[in-house]
C-alpha cells in the first residue's frame, strides 16, 4: 500500500503561474524526495529534504517539510509548459534506501 | 550505459502465459528495485536487491511472481500464469549503495507496460 496521499490529484494552471502540490505520509522518514514523470516515461528524481530540514531550494523548486505533521509542498515558480508531467513525493525508510510513493499529482500547464 | 534500460517497453500476453521482464541497471549500481505501477497510482515497491542478494520480496503479490539477479547486474522479473489484474507498468530503478545521501536517489528506466489479454 501507498505511504500516503497528494493533494490534489490534478492541477491545470497557466505558463508563468505557480503550482503547489502538497503530500501527507504516516510514518517516520530518513527523508523525502520528489520525482517528475512525463507520460509514458519513467520517473526522474527532482529533489531530496532530509527528516532534519525545513526547507530547500533548487532552481524553481522549493520544497518544504513538517515532520510535525508528516507533511511536505513542493512548490514550483514561474511554471512552464514542459513542466506538465506527475508529481510523486516518496518517503525514505529510516536506512534510507527503501522509497515509499504516493499517489502523485497530475499537473498541466497550459502555454 | 548511460542510464536504467528495461526491455520489452511493452509487452501483450494472453492470460496463464508466462512473461519475463528484463533490467539493465546503471554500470556500477549496486541496489536495484521493481515496482509495479497501476494506471494513474504512484508505483508500489515489490522487490529489492543489493548486488545479487534479494533483502526484500515483501511486495510481490503472490508467488507467481519472481525475481533474480544472479550476477549482481542484469535483473529479470518473470511473471508466472500472468493474470488480467498483473496489467501494469513494470518498473525497475538502480542506486547506489553508498555515499551518503547518494545512496538515497533511485534512478528509474522507462518501464515495461505489460497488457493481459
Amino acid at each position: 500500500s501507498q505511504q500516503g496521499e497528494e493533494d490534489p490529484q490534478a492541477l491545470s494552471i497557466q505558463e508563468g503561474e505557480n503550482a503547489t502540490m502538497n503530500c501527507s505520509y504516516k510514518t517516520s522518514i530518513n527523508n523525502l524526495q520528489w520525482y517528475r514523470q512525463n507520460s509514458g516515461r519513467g520517473l526522474v528524481h527532482l529533489i531530496l529534504i532530509r527528516s532534519n530540514e525545513r526547507e530547500k531550494h533548487s532552481g524553481r523548486l522549493r520544497v518544504t517539510l513538517d515532520t510535525s505533521k508528516k507533511s511536505s509542498s513542493l512548490l514550483i515558480t514561474a511554471s512552464r509548459a514542459a513542466d506538465t508531467a506527475s508529481y510523486f513525493c516518496a518517503t525514505a525508510n529510516n536506512a534510507g534506501n527503501m522509497l515509499t510513493f504516493g499517489g502523485g499529482t497530475r499537473l498541466m500547464v497550459k502555454p | 550505459g548511460a542510464g536504467v534500460s528495461q526491455s520489452p517497453r511493452y509487452k501483450v500476453a494472453k492470460r496463464g502465459q508466462d512473461v519475463a521482464l528484463r533490467c539493465d541497471p546503471i554500470s556500477g549500481h549496486v541496489s536495484l528495485f521493481w515496482y509495479q505501477q497501476a494506471l494513474g497510482q504512484g508505483p508500489e515497491f515489490l522487490t529489492y536487491f543489493q548486488n545479487e542478494a534479494q533483502l526484500d520480496k515483501s511486495g510481490l503479490p503472490s508467488d507467481r511472481f519472481f525475481a533474480e539477479r544472479p550476477e549482481g547486474s542484469v535483473s529479470t522479473l518473470k511473471i508466472q500464469r500472468t493474470q488480467q489484474e498483473d496489467s501494469a507498468v513494470y518498473l525497475c530503478a538502480s542506486s547506489l549503495a553508498w555515499g551518503g545521501l547518494a545512496k538515497n536517489i533511485q534512478y528509474f528506466g522507462a518501464g515495461t507496460r505489460l497488457s493481459v489479454l
